[in-house]
């Protein structure tokens, strides 16, 4: 079973930040934040990935919270290619990938 | 970063014949492949999970004997859906875990394949 609750949808304007929320109450000490998103029949793109600290790339922002029961994926400037279904996945980090339902981002023109 | 070449991208086969899907691992050693399954507005579902010379461990629910993994090499695993029906008409995705990349702390230690569109008639 998946251990991360995500709102099942959500919308977006282009040009303006995306922030997808992930729940993870019952996160261990061991477990890593990881982000994916996955573009219409394609297979899963990575996207980012923490255990405690904030964390930025090129392509998003992740903030977790101090308790780590909850973080929140960061796309700065969204564009319409950002359209997808995200998912949020906790596990350590040789464990294999169990996907929730993740949240179907609209990034609207 | 890694790569993963999973093909076919697309096949439509008959009830009752056998398929058989292929992904390759480029530039990196595969020592593990997770073989997914996706159906219509649905989430990933974990079918198997594979080690280089050794049996699928199969998730629960999921027939070993109709899902044939096969992961003789680092660099290659395929997956043979026997004896397909209609209800196994899905989207099944690779994913291939590198050890080596993961020990570094680059999470291209997981890499997916771009999947592969299987329709029984």
């Amino acid at each position: 079973d998946a251990k991360t609750t995500q709102p099942p949808s959500m919308d977006c304007a282009e040009g303006r930040a995306a922030n997808l929320p992930c729940n993870h109450s019952t996160i261990s000490g061991n477990e890593y934040v990881y982000w994916y998103r996955q573009i219409h029949s394609q297979g899963p793109q990575y996207i980012i990935h923490g255990l405690k600290n904030n964390e930025t790339n090129e392509m998003a922002s992740l903030i977790i919270t101090e308790d780590r029961k909850s973080s929140t994926l960061i796309l700065p400037h969204a564009t319409l290619r950002d359209t997808a279904v995200y998912y949020c996945i906790v596990r350590e980090r040789a464990q294999k990938l169990v996907f929730g339902q993740g949240t179907r981002l609209t990034i609207n023109p | 970063g890694a790569v993963v070449s999973q093909h076919p991208s697309r096949v439509i086969c008959k009830s009752g014949t056998s398929v058989k899907i292929e992904c390759r691992s480029l530039d990196f050693q595969a020592t593990t492949m997770f073989w997914y399954r996706q159906f219509p507005k649905q989430s990933l579902m974990l079918m198997a999970t594979s080690n280089e010379g050794s049996k699928a461990t199969y998730e629960q629910g999921v027939e070993k004997d109709k899902f044939l993994i096969n992961h003789a090499s680092l660099t290659l695993s395929t997956l043979t859906v026997t004896s397909a029906h209609p209800e196994d008409s899905s989207f099944y995705i690779c994913s291939a875990r590198d050890l080596m990349i993961l020990a570094t702390g680059d999470n291209y230690g997981y890499t997916f394949g771009s999947g592969t569109r299987l329709t029984v008639v």
